[in-house]
């Protein structure tokens, strides 16, 4: 079973509603990262957090994401006005040193 | 520009069988560091292996093992003794020193272990 957890599994929402999704990174790990994966392809990065603070972001993050870390033991990756090419699944992983372990992935659909 | 590239889309192979999965990177950096992962069907990503680029010993872990070949930019995932459960997609990944917060993965490669 993967140590990062994330919740919930599934989400599925309507086109325009606001959407939330959140990681619990493996105990100690002081950098958290999300991605999106579409179809099974790459994964796209998206937000780094390192203890806590977000230190690097893509451009569509700062658009229309919302994503904090209010404590080392939580985070949380929001879409403000969802849309159907969000559709996809939303990895999160953490990492205290070279590897990153992986969440299950929040799989999110838009109606 | 792909800084990861695999060029194998899926892969079959019988089981018992030794696998190798092709995995070339692009980076400008003198160190670096390789990964491959599994994803399983559920969606799940499980971290296998890791070479970092200083070393010249293949990373070996349970029947993992790397084929690193730093003049080529490659880094090959052979699994020896495939299982049915060795079934999912692999993915190949690269950190560099200079954008460290940074994980870039290939397009993945699907195995599916036959019986």
């Amino acid at each position: 079973d993967a140590a990062v957890t994330q919740k919930p599994r599934y989400l599925i929402k309507m086109k325009g509603q606001e959407a939330e999704m959140k990681c619990i990174p493996e105990k100690g790990h002081t950098a958290v990262f999300w991605y999106q994966q579409k179809q099974s392809k790459e994964l796209k990065f998206l937000i780094y957090f390192q203890n806590q603070q977000p230190l690097d972001q893509i451009d569509m993050v700062k658009e229309r994401f919302s994503a904090v870390c209010p404590s080392s033991s939580l985070c949380s990756l929001g879409i403000r006005t969802c849309e159907a090419e969000d559709s996809a699944l939303y990895l999160c992983s953490s990492s205290q040193g070279y590897e990153q372990y992986f969440g299950p992935g929040t799989r999110l659909t838009v109606l | 520009a792909q800084k990861v590239t695999q060029t194998q889309t899926s892969i079959s192979v019988v089981e018992k069988t030794t696998v190798t999965m092709d995995c070339v990177y692009e980076t400008r950096d003198s160190s670096y560091f390789l990964f491959w992962y599994k994803q399983t069907a559920s969606g799940e990503i499980v971290f296998l292996i890791r070479q970092d680029s200083y070393k010249k010993e293949n990373a070996t872990v349970g029947h993992y093992s790397l084929n690193f070949q730093k003049p080529k930019s490659s880094i090959g995932l052979i699994i020896t003794a495939t299982q049915i459960e060795d079934s999912a997609v692999y993915f190949c990944a690269m950190r560099e020193m200079s954008n460290y917060n940074v994980l870039y993965f290939g397009s993945g490669t699907k195995l599916t272990v036959e019986p």
